[in-house]
């Protein structure tokens, strides 16, 4: 089974400037995570999808982040502008959950690393 | 917010020596999961923990979540070169929306 795949894989980009980021989750797996992951820290989740529905958005700086899973297969998620404290490592993840049946396990997808200067 | 925290940082080890690393949430959690994430790599998924007390074991890995729910631990025995990596716990403290919040890892190195 193909996994997660996330585009591009490495970007850098100056301060002020926008960049979108794609994922494709796997097959069949209705939820879908944006993570950011400073270096040396754990995945942070920014924005929770359940189909193509927000389930929770609640650590995502709406000011300059925005994200869409549109039909509900693959999500884009964007900056504008970009930060310095963006720099970090953005990971897409997936999951079958199926509402009301808790947590299931999250398949990563290999992560975009971006560098704002 | 919930928060999930691990210790220690970093571990260095001798090949062959033990390995354990804490997690402790500040609510009571319904589940707990445990990814490994390789340098450079992105975490994969280990094993979840749902009951209280409960203890699971994959080959020379063991994971125990506590009784109260709040805390959980890994332990490799007799580790190797392959273990490298950092060990990320993340809790679920139920709700409706079934959110992740993941702690800051632990580092393991091993000295072959």
């Amino acid at each position: 089974e193909a996994g997660v795949a996330q585009s591009p894989r490495y970007k850098i980009i100056e301060k002020r400037q926008s960049v979108a980021f794609w994922c494709n989750p796997i097959s069949g797996h209705a939820t879908l995570y944006w993570y950011q992951q400073i270096l040396g820290q754990g995945p942070k989740l920014l924005i929770q999808f359940q189909n193509n529905g927000v389930v929770d958005d609640s650590q995502l700086p709406k000011d300059r982040f925005s994200a869409e899973r549109l039909k509900g297969v693959d999500s884009t998620l964007k900056i504008q502008p970009a930060k310095l404290e963006d720099s970090a490592v953005y990971l897409c993840a997936s999951s079958l959950v199926s509402w009301g049946a808790g947590v299931e396990e999250q398949y990563f997808g290999p992560g975009t690393r971006l560098t704002v200067t | 917010g919930q928060q999930v925290m691990q210790i220690p940082q970093y571990q260095h080890v001798q090949e062959g020596e033990d390995f354990t690393t804490y997690c402790n949430s500040s609510t009571t959690l319904s589940n707990i999961q445990w990814y490994k994430q390789r340098p450079g790599g992105h975490p994969v998924f280990l094993i979840q923990l749902v009951k209280s007390g409960e203890v699971k074991k994959q080959k020379r890995l063991t994971f125990q979540f506590g009784e109260a729910k709040k805390n959980s631990s890994l332990h490799i025995t007799a580790t190797q070169t392959t273990d490298v990596g950092t060990y990320f716990c993340a809790g679920e403290s139920g709700g409706s929306n079934y959110k992740l919040t993941f702690g800051k890892g632990t580092l393991l190195t091993v000295n072959p």
